[in-house]
């Protein structure tokens, strides 16, 4: 079973507010990436790191941002949350190497109001 | 055109049917990915797979790289099995973007 983690599953929230979306792997990998997710839609990548200390900006543009201080965290903040906000948010994580398996986290699913 | 096509894109079926998901790519890809997505939100990796065949359970996938196609399977299907299964490839000049997904297929098997 993959040890990969996100919190919280749900958040409802208000305009304006700031809030982080966390993530946590436990296997060591080097590659973590956040992807959002509407409803019926394809995974859209937003973010990725390769290591700590590196984080890039992925295919779809997104007012959050993310921190790689440590290997094992790779948390996503909305400075001020927007009703356009609202989306599901995928964690994944894999080893370093071009042939390598992802792991996704359960996801969060974000409303806000 | 999405890079990854996925057919159909809902699926009914009874308890106990064959069924079959297909994906058409059109890049070239170094491994292929099936996803299951349960209502949740959390996703699982069933199969990855860079040729030939890979059978898990009652769950076989099968990949042509010639054609650009692959095929998820599912024998004796059951209600649990119902989910969202999506197709994701690995591009050989993704670089950052790791994998490209399809739309996904919506599942439902009915008891």
């Amino acid at each position: 079973e993959a040890d990969i983690y996100q919190t919280p599953r749900y958040l409802v929230i208000g305009t304006g507010k700031k809030i982080t979306l966390e993530c946590s792997q436990t296997m060591g990998h080097d590659k973590m990436y956040w992807y959002q997710q509407d409803p019926g839609m394809e995974l859209h990548l937003i973010h990725y790191s390769y290591g700590v200390n590196s984080t890039e900006k992925g295919d779809l543009s997104s007012e959050s941002t993310v921190s790689r201080i440590r290997t094992e965290h790779f948390p996503l903040t909305l400075e001020s949350a927007r009703p356009s906000h609202t989306s599901q948010y995928l964690c994944a994580s894999s080893p370093q190497g071009g042939y390598s398996e992802a792991f996704f986290g359960q996801g969060t699913r974000l409303t806000v109001v | 055109k999405n890079e990854v096509e996925q057919s159909p894109q809902n699926l009914t079926a009874q308890e106990g049917e064959f069924i079959t998901i297909n994906c058409s790519y059109s890049v070239g890809i170094s491994a292929l990915h099936w996803l299951q997505q349960h209502p949740g939100g959390g996703i699982v990796s069933l199969f990855m797979l860079s040729s030939g065949k890979k059978k898990h359970g009652r769950l076989i996938a099968t990949i042509n790289i010639q054609e650009k196609h692959s095929s998820l399977h599912i024998t004796a299907s059951h209600p649990r099995d119902s989910a969202v299964y999506i197709c994701a490839v690995r591009p050989i000049r993704g670089g950052a973007r790791q994998l490209t997904f399809g739309s996904g297929t919506q599942l439902t098997v009915l008891p």
